[in-house]
């Protein structure tokens, strides 16, 4: 069955850099996009943008420029949220998610990352 | 950019009660609209695709109409574990998404 897998949650010093890694299975990763979603502590959904993963070409919201990079690894079908100069305003649980079967919807969903910024 | 509104924010209701929680694009989407339901420290389900399309094992209870701008997700008989917070999601210009900002369901 279809299924995303996140990496564990992660405590980073402020200016420090994070990686949370999505892991796919159960379909063809290279079919459909990943999206990356963040939720702020106690907040709404904020999409961050999406990655092509038969391209590899993302493409970030607006207020995800510049020190959000997603990448991918399409032979262990796995998608990638590097995250550079942490400030205390990342705090939250990031997301992937794809649309599979709903068109236009994220039906699948990785159980969520949490970063932590502290010094 | 496509912004979402939702309200209200905060909803009480009982079990049994109807609940129905609206939200409005600032242009047209057509139905291109999905809702989701998230329960603390979990991921986001989806409930509703394609503005009234039930998702796979959702509960009948949940329905969703509307089309353009306005649209509605109505919980018809609310469940003990239908306490949660929903969002809506426009997806006219997928694959750039945009959330609403919730609607919270809490016990009277």
């Amino acid at each position: 069955q279809e299924q995303l897998v996140q990496s564990g949650s992660e405590v980073k010093k402020p200016g420090a850099s994070v990686t949370i890694s999505c892991k796919a299975s159960g379909y063809t990763f290279t079919k459909y996009p990943i999206h990356w979603v963040r939720q702020a502590p106690g907040q709404g959904l904020e999409w961050m943008g999406w990655i092509n993963t038969n391209s590899g070409n993302p493409t970030y919201a607006q207020d995800f420029t510049g020190r959000f990079v997603f990448s991918l690894d399409t032979s262990v079908q796995t998608a990638y949220l590097q995250i550079s100069s942490l400030k205390p305003g990342d705090i939250g649980v990031y997301y992937c998610a794809t649309q599979i079967a709903s068109a236009g919807a994220l039906d699948y969903w990785g159980p969520g990352t949490l970063v932590t910024v502290s010094s | 950019d496509i912004q979402m509104s939702q309200s209200p924010s905060s909803v009480s209701a009982s079990v049994g009660d109807r609940v129905i929680i609206t939200c409005r694009a600032s242009q047209g989407v057509n139905t291109w609209l999905a809702w989701y339901q998230q329960k603390p420290g979990k991921a986001p389900k989806l409930l509703i695709y394609a503005a009234s399309r039930l998702q796979t094992g959702a509960p009948s209870r949940f329905s969703g109409s509307g089309s353009g701008t306005d649209f509605t997700l109505t919980i018809s008989s609310l469940q003990p574990e239908d306490f949660a917070t929903y969002f809506c999601q426009q997806a006219n210009t997928f694959p750039l998404l945009t959330f609403g900002g919730g609607t919270k369901v809490e016990m009277k």
